[in-house]
């Protein structure tokens, strides 16, 4: 049973316009949210997070916004560039006394055209 | 620096030998992880190292042992692996291993088994 879900395998953008990814997820113990970027034949690279506390978090050219009455939570890549063509993974984490587990989403892959 | 490093970056072993592979990271993170990713799926969890000591065993074969010699560096010990076995093997390390801190991860070692 997936904890962590996105919906959508892949997604196309022009440049320029917006990218928006997301991600759903079941377990309400889930504090702590994770966006990485994954390209081929490398491991994934941390973009950007945000804490149950709060429901946005922005970071130059990403925001991601939480929703926590819908277990839902969006990236969104403002303006798209053919460099972030990539595959996305969401990730969730809580912490289970021994330690931070993280679970990984099965992974959006972006393209974003030229 | 926000490098963690692998090696090897391939590995092909026979079922009947046994092999190591190696992480390190000088950010000065006290948790390190080791992570399996089989192609078009999100990395699962195997291990979590907090403090050097062993935290988080997901429930993984025996024929997988971890190690963690100093806080700077992680080993995988592979001993009579099964074809199923071969994937991306990703480490990744965050500064402490409670909630709120995100993971930079390696490159990876791609690891066949034949």
């Amino acid at each position: 049973d997936q904890q962590v879900k996105q919906n959508s395998p892949s997604l196309s953008v022009q440049e320029g316009r917006i990218s928006i990814l997301n991600c759903d997820y079941t377990n309400s113990m889930f504090d702590y949210f994770l966006w990485y970027k994954k390209y081929p034949a490398e491991g994934p690279t941390f973009l950007i997070s945000i804490s149950s506390i709060k429901d946005k978090n922005e970071d130059g050219r990403f925001t991601v916004f939480l929703n926590k009455s819908a277990k839902h939570l969006s990236l969104h890549i403002v303006p798209s560039q053919p460099g972030d063509s990539a595959v996305y993974f969401c990730a969730a984490s809580e912490w289970g006394g021994y330690g931070q587990n993280f679970v990984f989403g099965p992974g959006t892959r972006l393209s974003v055209l030229p | 620096d926000t490098e963690v490093t692998q090696t090897p970056k391939h590995l092909v072993m026979g079922m009947t030998n046994k092999k190591s592979l190696k992480c390190e990271q000088h950010m000065g993170h006290r948790a390190m992880y080791w992570y399996k990713q089989k192609a078009k799926k999100p990395p699962e969890l195997m291990f979590v190292y907090s403090y050097e000591k062993l935290s988080i065993n997901e429930s993984v074969p025996s024929r997988f042992s971890p190690e963690c010699p100093n806080s700077s560096l992680l080993n995988l010990h592979l001993h009579a692996l099964q074809p199923e076995d071969s994937a991306l093997y990703l480490c990744a390390s965050s500064q402490a291993a409670t909630s709120g801190y995100e993971q930079y991860f390696g490159p990876g070692t791609r690891l066949t088994v034949t």
